[in-house]
């Protein structure tokens, strides 16, 4: 099994519908990242968390929210998805000193349509 | 001024050349730095780390950290078409956040 898991790999929906993606792992860190990636644009960073009780934003949070279920899950959510959201997005996990990089997931792609 | 710049390429080698990437950061205090290679449509993934000044070697890939001069810097050796790919830069500042750049797209043409 993949350190970090990311569900769903795909998923395609509609403007205004609410969609929530999950992240879980296995490496004990203690921190969890979400990112999302544009062509062009690099990684950005949507919300991270230090541990369950720590949640922070990052620079594009707005139309996003995170709920850290447990230390090893950390799910994104669209309240309600608009079309600029379509992107590839990435859970991220690293340990206290970020000494040994992050670890990703795989991925979601995501298709607001 | 972006905590991490490269420059976004693309940068095409021969095969078997080497192929140099490069990458600036902006804050001093700067801890660790990674080297990410991410296939299209793929998820980055750990190549390469250094946390002191100098060269680090691991195969065919060379990580260069100079610190003073606020850079860090990739080789590749004997490069590979299965090489093509974006390389992303990364560096952990004061341990608290990863900052990444852009990424340079590589292209190792046969």
């Amino acid at each position: 099994d993949a350190d970090v898991t990311q569900t769903p790999r795909n998923r395609i929906t509609k403007t205004g519908k609410r969609i929530m993606l999950e992240c879980s792992q296995t490496k004990g860190h203690d921190r969890m990242y979400w990112y999302r990636q544009d062509p062009g644009l690099g990684l950005r960073l949507i919300y991270y968390s230090f541990d369950v009780k720590d949640i922070n934003k990052g620079e594009i949070s707005d139309g996003y929210s995170v709920s850290r279920q447990a230390q090893a899950k950390f799910s994104l959510s669209l309240e309600s998805a608009i079309p600029n959201q379509t992107a590839l997005y990435f859970c991220a996990t690293s340990d206290r000193q970020g000494s040994y990089g992050y670890t990703f997931g795989s991925g979601t792609r995501l298709t607001v349509v | 001024q972006k905590e991490v710049e490269q420059n976004s390429g693309p940068l095409s080698v021969p095969e078997g050349a080497i192929a140099s990437l490069n990458c600036t950061y902006s804050d001093r205090v700067s801890q660790s730095f990674f080297w990410y290679r991410q296939y299209s449509g793929k998820s980055p993934e750990l190549i390469m780390s250094i946390y002191s000044n100098g060269d680090k070697e691991d195969g065919r890939f060379t990580a260069q950290l100079n610190k003073a001069s606020q850079y860090v810097s990739l080789l590749i050796r004997d490069s590979q078409p299965s090489d093509s790919a974006t390389y992303l830069c990364a560096v952990n500042l004061s341990g608290n956040q990863f900052y990444f750049g852009t990424g340079t797209s590589l292209t190792v043409i046969p």
